[in-house]
């Protein structure tokens, strides 16, 4: 079942805009991640935060968590067009950590 | 490092054929993962091995069988293919640890038609 639900499906913005998608979760976690997939290819690790962290940095991504909201959200600042993709956020399963449970994701899309 | 490789990348199969998705990581990794990913449905994972030699299902295991050969190499088999089997099956891996340790890495995938 899914547990994450990512905000909104799709997204389409000019070059050098900020793009924000927000994550939605049900259970207690222990660390939340974020993904990219390029078209026909792999999903990629973008970030991971854990439970007890609020905000994390990684180049031009920001990444907030609101454990009492159950939901997060991933900031692109000024876009490119190579961050053309689609975002997902995944979960840990709680008392596991072997699996992850996905979102359905968030469809971006710059503009040139 | 080549990371996760998966053959074939693409495969056309009719109704009631069977086929074997090969994967294979040189990261040493102790887990491996099968998932599909359909439109609109997201990634979901069809099994899964925790270590070499366990297997478990996932959320949507009916229809396949899996082997974990060994540490680096995890196949997934239909044995007899249906329509709704058509999807893109992408094989992960991820090392034991927790914490930071916990993402996984994926393949390129492998697109499979049936007809």
């Amino acid at each position: 079942s899914q547990q994450g639900e990512e905000d909104p499906q799709a997204l389409s913005i000019q070059e050098g805009e900020n793009a924000t998608m927000n994550c939605s979760y049900k259970t207690s976690i222990n660390n939340l991640q974020w993904y990219r997939q390029n078209s026909g290819r792999g999903l990629v690790h973008l970030i991971l935060i854990r439970s007890n962290e609020r905000e994390k940095h990684s180049g031009r991504l920001r990444v907030t968590l609101d454990t009492s909201k159950k939901s997060s959200s991933l900031l692109i600042t000024a876009s490119r067009a190579a961050d053309t993709a689609s975002y997902f956020c995944a979960t840990d399963e709680p008392g596991n950590n072997r699996k992850l449970i996905w979102g359905l994701g968030t469809s971006l899309a710059v503009n040139p | 490092n080549a990371g996760v490789t998966q053959t074939p990348k693409f495969q056309v199969l009719k109704t009631g054929q069977s086929m074997t998705l090969q994967c294979a990581q040189d990261m040493n990794h102790n887990s491996m993962y099968w998932y599909r990913q359909d439109p609109g449905m997201g990634l979901r994972l069809i099994y899964y091995s925790a270590s070499e030699g366990t297997t478990d299902k996932g959320e949507v295991p009916n229809g396949y069988n899996v082997s974990r050969l060994n540490k680096r190499e995890f196949s997934l088999r239909l044995e007899s293919a249906a329509p709704s089997q058509t999807s893109v099956y992408f094989c992960a891996s991820k090392s034991l640890g927790s914490g930071s340790h916990n993402e996984q890495f994926f393949g390129p995938g492998t697109r499979l038609t049936v007809l």
